[in-house]
């Protein structure tokens, strides 16, 4: 079972260049949410969808831009890169409901900007 | 931005130690507490999702207990193991369905 696939990996960008991170995955799960983590500061929200179609903003959005055009995809977009969005980048999707809410991740990108 | 505290940000204990940590979260608009497990170099796996005040979940050695009404949540290791070794991570679920994480717990288990 996949799971929740993230790629790429690894990518080193140089400042001011674009790219997209694409998260995938296969348990039909409506919610969505690109984290970031830094030393010393946990998971931190980015951007998270809760369909498709739909997109919200979180702790840290700024710098970044989503899409959600299918379910199974949530894409997070860098158009301009700065070295403080130097990070690992995780993906994340939970179940509609509730209560539950338990979120699978994914294995992390790891991001450098020079 | 509701603000998740863990406590203490890293614990030494010797194998079969028995530990503790501890996560705080705003009581109001409380949804839903999860704690994970994150080893070096994998994905955080979920050990528990709580939400009725008063919760105490068990997972083998692990259980941790949930207070909604003074905003807190302990995690114990029983006996801990080398294996238990890794960062403890504790999220808080808003009614608007962001989950806020906490820094984590980074454990060490000396054999």
């Amino acid at each position: 079972n996949a799971g929740v696939t993230q790629t790429p990996k690894f990518r080193v960008l140089k400042t001011g260049q674009s790219m997209t991170l694409l998260c995938a995955q296969d348990m039909n799960h409506e919610y969505m949410y690109w984290y970031r983590q830094d030393p010393g500061m946990g998971l931190r929200l980015i951007h998270y969808s809760v369909g498709e179609g739909t997109t919200a903003k979180g702790e840290v959005p700024d710098g970044y831009n989503v899409s959600r055009l299918k379910k199974q995809n949530f894409l997070l977009g860098l158009e301009s890169a700065a070295p403080s969005q130097t990070s690992v980048y995780f993906c994340a999707s939970s179940y509609a409901t509730a209560r539950t809410g338990e979120l699978f991740f994914g294995e992390g990108s790891r991001l450098t900007v020079l | 931005i509701l603000n998740v505290e863990q406590s203490p940000q890293s614990l030494h204990v010797q194998e079969g130690d028995s530990t503790n940590f501890t996560c705080s979260f705003p009581s109001s608009n409380f949804y839903a507490l999860h704690w994970y497990r994150w080893e070096t170099a994998k994905s955080p796996e979920a050990l528990f999702v709580m939400t009725l005040n008063g919760d105490e979940k068990k997972k083998g050695r692990i259980s941790a207990t949930l207070n909604t009404k003074e905003g807190y949540s302990y995690l114990y290791i029983k006996g801990s193991q080398p294996e238990d070794s890794a960062t403890y991570l504790c999220a808080a679920l808003t009614g608007g369905f962001k989950t806020i994480f906490g820094a984590g717990t980074r454990l060490f288990v000396k054999a």
